[in-house]
C-alpha cells in the first residue's frame, strides 16, 4: 500500500460544476496535509493546507480532513477551465513530522470542459 | 514577492558531462528539498537540508549525485557523470519547520534537464 494514494484520473467535470478530488494516506499519525496544483510544464503551487479535522475554505476551494478515516479531499466549486491541472496531495507523516518531509501522491488530473 | 529561484531553467548536455543545478531558497526558510519529477515516477524526493545540514539523501544515487548547501542562500545539486536516465525536471523547494511542525513547502520553477 502506498503511503499517499490518489486516483490518477483524468477527472472530467463541466464548467461550473463541483470537482471533488480525494486522497487517502496510510499513516494514522500524520500531522499536516497539503494540496498542490501543477499546470503542465510548471512547478507545483501550494493552494491549501489543513491541519485539523473538518473543513477549511479559501475562495472556491475547500479542503476536508477526516483523520479517523485517513482521507483528505479538495472540493473546487464553480470549476473553471483554468482549474484544469494536476492536483497533488501531500502528507507530513508521523515519522517525518519533525523534518518537514512530505510524501506526495501521484496526482489527479482534472479537466474542466467549457 | 518571496520566491524560490533555480538556475538554469533548461539544460541540455551529453552523457558523461557534469551538471550543476542551483537553488536560492526563500529568505528565512530553514529547510530545503531537492525533488526529481518524471512522467513515470512522479515526484521523488532526492535530498533535504535543515539549517544547511543534510538530513536525508537516501533518495539520491550516491555514486553520481551530490547535494550541498554552502550557505543559507544557495543549495546545489550535482550530477557527475550524467546519464540519459537522469533526464527529468529537478525542483528545489523550501519551507520553515519550527516547533509547531507546520511545514508548507514552496517550489521553485525547476530545471529541465536533458541528457543526450
Amino acid at each position: 500500500q502506498k503511503e499517499v494514494e490518489q486516483n490518477s484520473g483524468p477527472l472530467s467535470v463541466p464548467e461550473g460544476a463541483i470537482a471533488s478530488l480525494n486522497c487517502t494516506y496510510s499513516d494514522r499519525g500524520s500531522q499536516s496535509f497539503f494540496w498542490y496544483r501543477q499546470y503542465s510544464g510548471k512547478s507545483p503551487e501550494l493552494i491549501m493546507s489543513i491541519y485539523s479535522n473538518g473543513d477549511k475554505e479559501d475562495g472556491r476551494f475547500t479542503a476536508q480532513l477526516n483523520k479517523a478515516s485517513q482521507y483528505v479531499s479538495l472540493l473546487i466549486r464553480d470549476s473553471q477551465p483554468s482549474d484544469s491541472a494536476t492536483y497533488l496531495c501531500a502528507v507530513n507523516i508521523l515519522r517525518s513530522s519533525n523534518t518537514g518531509k512530505l510524501i506526495f501522491g501521484q496526482g489527479t488530473t482534472l479537466q474542466v470542459k467549457p | 514577492d518571496a520566491r524560490v529561484t533555480q538556475t538554469p531553467r533548461h539544460k541540455v548536455t551529453e552523457m558523461g558531462q557534469e551538471v550543476t543545478m542551483r537553488c536560492q531558497p526563500i529568505l528565512g526558510h530553514n529547510t530545503v528539498f531537492w525533488y526529481r519529477q518524471t512522467m513515470m515516477q512522479g515526484l521523488e524526493l532526492l535530498a533535504y537540508f535543515r539549517n544547511r545540514a543534510p538530513l536525508d539523501d537516501s533518495g539520491m544515487p550516491k555514486d553520481r549525485f551530490s547535494a550541498e548547501m554552502p550557505d543559507a542562500t544557495l543549495a546545489t545539486l550535482k550530477i557527475q557523470p550524467s546519464e540519459p536516465r537522469d533526464s527529468a525536471v529537478y525542483f528545489c523547494a523550501s519551507g520553515f519547520v519550527g516547533l509547531a511542525g507546520y511545514n508548507e513547502q514552496f517550489f521553485g520553477p525547476g530545471t529541465r534537464l536533458t541528457v543526450l
